[in-house]
């Protein structure tokens, strides 16, 4: 079975220049998480969704940061204008809703903003 | 709000036992997990137990959960070379959440 599948794998932009990242979820799940890695402050939840509607975004940073997932197997999340201290590893992961539920992450995008 | 402690580095032989100890502050904590993360890779679910139990085993891996201390831990029998990674601890939230809270994982160094 293919997993979350996330796209870019690495991206280096400009500081201002805008950023899409993208992600497939696993087929059937019905929960899709984005979280952020960094150094500093490990990994934060920034969002998540519930077939296809957004349920919590109070991880979102600032108003900067968007997200949507206009059907059940796409989500992006998109940072404009992106700066430096967005560099991090951004992290799309899905489950399938219910107790016990088994958050499955994709590999990552490396973002670095220079 | 709830805060996963972990601490941040561990160094063992190879075939040595790993323990990786981790404590949650959530008392309504329903489920709790381990997840690897491998250089330049994504999180891997390793195992979870459940809050109304106190020990789970799955091949090389033995979890202890001591709901009473919020302390978590996560036991490697025989350690690789191949177990070298960061190794996450995670709480999801009381009934209904389907949220985790991630401590800052443990990086696992094993010495040939």
């Amino acid at each position: 079975d293919a997993g979350v599948i996330q796209s870019p794998r690495h991206e280096v932009t400009e500081m201002g220049q805008e950023v899409t990242l993208r992600c497939k979820p696993i087929s059937g799940h019905d929960y899709l998480f984005w979280y952020r890695q960094t150094m500093m402050r490990g990994l934060e939840l920034l969002i998540y969704f519930n077939n296809n509607v957004p349920i919590d975004d109070s991880g979102m940073p600032e108003d900067r940061f968007s997200a949507k997932m206009p059907n059940a197997s796409f989500s992006t999340l998109k940072i404009q204008p992106s700066e430096p201290r967005d560099s991090a590893v951004y992290f799309c992961a899905s489950s399938l809703g219910g107790f016990g539920n088994t958050i499955y992450f994709g590999e990552g995008s490396w973002l670095t903003v220079v | 709000g709830e805060d996963v402690e972990q601490s941040l580095f561990l160094s063992v032989r190879e075939g040595d036992s790993s323990v990786i100890n981790c404590t949650y502050t959530d008392s309504s904590s329903t489920y709790l997990y381990w997840y690897k993360q491998e250089p330049g890779a994504g999180l891997q679910l390793l195992t979870y137990i459940f809050s109304n139990m106190d020990m789970k085993q799955d091949q090389r891996l033995t979890v202890l959960l001591n709901k009473k201390d919020k302390h978590l831990s996560l036991r490697i029998a025989d350690t690789q070379t191949g177990d070298s990674a960061i190794y996450f601890c995670a709480e999801s939230g009381g009934a209904g959440s389907y949220q985790l809270t991630f401590g800052k994982g443990t990086k696992l160094s094993v010495i040939p």
